[in-house]
This record gives C-alpha cells, sequence and structure tokens, in this order.
C-alpha cells in the first residue's frame, strides 16, 4: 500500500525559505520509473505542479518557478524534500506530495496534502 | 506551456443523470498523455483516468474518458451522489506539467 504524507511549518514570513518533507512508504525511489513530485494548490484555486525527481535523480521544475525550487531524495529514509526560497503571500497554498508512476508516467498516489500560509 | 481549458465551469445535474466534461489544450497532447482527476472538499485529488482513455485502477466503469489531440472528454453516465465534486485534467505529455482550472459538478 502506497503512502505519502507532507510535513514542515504551517505559516512562513514573506522572504523566508520554506522546507517540506515528503515520507514515503510502499514504495522504493530506487524502483526505475518511479518518482515523486510536488504539486500546490491555493486556496479555492486549481492545481500547480512545481517539481519532480526521478529514481535516476533527474529533477524537473516549473520553469516560473525553477529559480526558488530545489528538491532532493533521501532514499534510505524514504523522503524526499521541496525547498522553495522567497516565499511571498501568493505562495500560500495546499502542498501536495505525490507518487509518479512507471507504469503510466503519471501521478497516481498523493498525499492528504498541507496548508502552507505566507504571512507576516 | 500548454494551457488546459475546461468547460462549463459549473455543471448543475440531478443524481442519475448523464454528465459531459471538456478539455480543451493550446496545442496537442502528446502520445494523449492526458488525465483527469475528481477532488472532493478538504480531500486530495484522486486518479480516475489516465492516457485519455483508461480507468485507474477501482475506477467505476461509470466514468469513461475520450478524445485525442486538443480535445478531451470526461463522459460519467449515471451521477451517482458520490461523483458531485470538481474534476480536473492535467497533461504529462511535455514539460511542464499543467492542470486545467476545474469544473464543478453540483446537484441540481
Amino acid at each position: 500500500q502506497i503512502t505519502l504524507k507532507e510535513s514542515g511549518p504551517t505559516l512562513v514570513k514573506p522572504t523566508q525559505t520554506l522546507t517540506l518533507t515528503c515520507t514515503f512508504s510502499g514504495f522504493s525511489l530506487n524502483t526505475s520509473g518511479v518518482g515523486v513530485g510536488w504539486i500546490r494548490q491555493p486556496p479555492g484555486k486549481a492545481l500547480e505542479w512545481l517539481a519532480l525527481i526521478y529514481w535516476d535523480d533527474d529533477k524537473r521544475y516549473r520553469p516560473s518557478l525553477k529559480n526558488r525550487l530545489t528538491i532532493t531524495k533521501d532514499t534510505s529514509k524514504n523522503q524526499v524534500v521541496l525547498t522553495m526560497t522567497n516565499m511571498e503571500p501568493v505562495d500560500t497554498a495546499t502542498y501536495y506530495c505525490v507518487h509518479r508512476t512507471g507504469a503510466i508516467q503519471n501521478f497516481d498516489y498523493w498525499g492528504q496534502g498541507t496548508l502552507v500560509t505566507v504571512s507576516s | 506551456e500548454i494551457v488546459l481549458t475546461q468547460s462549463p465551469g459549473t455543471l448543475s445535474l440531478s443524481p442519475g443523470e448523464r454528465a459531459t466534461l471538456s478539455c480543451r489544450a493550446s496545442q496537442s497532447v502528446s502520445s494523449n498523455y492526458l488525465a483527469w482527476y475528481q477532488q472532493k472538499p478538504g480531500q486530495a485529488p484522486r486518479l480516475l483516468m489516465y492516457g485519455a482513455s483508461s480507468r485507474a485502477s477501482g475506477i467505476p466503469d461509470r466514468f469513461s474518458g475520450s478524445g485525442s489531440g486538443t480535445d478531451f472528454t470526461l463522459t460519467i453516465s449515471r451521477l451517482e451522489p458520490e461523483d458531485f465534486a470538481v474534476y480536473y485534467c492535467q497533461q504529462y505529455g511535455s514539460s511542464p506539467r499543467t492542470f486545467g482550472q476545474g469544473t464543478k459538478v453540483e446537484i441540481k
């Protein structure tokens, strides 16, 4: 059974750096085709893909946010970490961690999400 | 980046009725890598369809997907009470992966 869970601060101040951790179980990030990504959703708005890291450590970022994002993995801990620098109020959103399967090359399992508010 | 436009924004229907949701892409979706997700309030999205017309594991057969290129459709043949939710399309054929703005299916 695949599960993912996001953890991190619920409140950050403008200009601060956000660090979110995704802890997963039920799969290995050493398996060919597997990836873990991050998607966010501002309150009442649509979904926005942010970043994705593959089993082979290939990394992909949303171009408009590439300069602010870093995604890393720790396969020994079954964790993926996303950092986003220079946070602004418009970055207030629920951040989801997602599993990418090689079978369909897309996201099939999602974490419950964590709401991050950016405010002074 | 491929922009996905969903219509209508809101669909007001009764249980038992048929729902037809549209997703139009600003350019052709590579390999028809188009997915549909269902999201209920306070929950994470759930994968319904992938590859435009393949149902994800555990999804009832009242859900079906069709289309190719730039025009895609999600059809719910007979709405059940648990189907009232927001539906998003997503393309994963090119980077960045993008989502539509969503269609809300509400009880009439």
